[in-house]
């Protein structure tokens, strides 16, 4: 299995620029979780799916941020518009029900000019 | 609610020594405990986990004991060495699909 995988790994932008950050999760996992992590606040949870459903996102900082999983094998999570303090890598894990051990993708270095 | 509270770092150390990075939690119930590690540029890799009281993780020569009595699962290595440099975190989750909770994450650098 390749593990989850991220796209882009880099993104540099502008503000005021829409972003979209994409997630493919491990194959037969069924709860997807999208992380911020910035040396100021550390790693942070943003929202959580499970079976593709919204369960939490009460750590999406503002309206500027979405997700969304229209399937079991893809996410998205898309800021609009943009701004500096975005800047961050964006983590996505998965994981399976029954078991509590996530796994990470490599991440996506967010840089907003 | 649950909370993770974890040793301040940066710590530095020269290779061969011993290492300990404390790790104390407060949640209700039975939590499953974990600490991931994160390598410069990588996302963060579970390095051991235990799942009840007195159990015992360990990986890659590192081990932490479960300890309910002072909620604590504190990460210990008999000798580092300069490929452990990294963050590390330790973390909690109660049940299958419940998000982390992670602690602050703890830089470690080991020099030759």
């Amino acid at each position: 299995d390749a593990g989850v995988i991220q796209s882009p790994r880099h993104e540099v932008t502008e503000m005021g620029q829409e972003v979209t950050l994409r997630c493919k999760p491990i194959s037969g996992h069924n709860s997807l979780f999208w992380y911020r992590q910035t040396m100021m606040r550390g790693l942070e949870l943003l929202i959580y799916f499970n079976n593709n459903v919204p369960i939490d996102d009460s750590g999406m900082p503002e309206d500027r941020f979405s997700a969304k999983m229209p399937n079991a094998s893809f996410s998205t999570l898309k800021i609009q518009p943009s701004e500096p303090r975005d800047s961050a890598v964006y983590f996505c894990a998965t994981n399976t029900d029954g078991s509590n051990e996530q796994f990470f993708g490599p991440g996506t270095r967010l840089t907003v000019l | 609610g649950n909370s993770v509270t974890q040793m301040e770092g940066p710590v530095t150390l020269s290779e061969e020594a011993f290492l300990t990075i404390n790790c104390t939690y407060t949640a209700t119930g039975y939590p499953s405990l974990f600490w991931y590690v994160q390598y410069p540029g990588e996302g963060l890799q579970l390095l051991l986990k235990a799942t009840k009281a007195d159990d015992k993780g360990s990986n890659k020569g590192f081990e932490a004991t479960y300890r309910k009595e002072t909620t604590s699962f504190h990460l210990e290595k008999g000798s580092v060495q300069v490929s452990d440099s990294a963050v590390y975190f330790c973390a909690l989750s109660r049940f299958g699909n419940e998000k982390l909770t992670f602690g602050t994450g703890t830089r470690l650098t080991i020099i030759p």
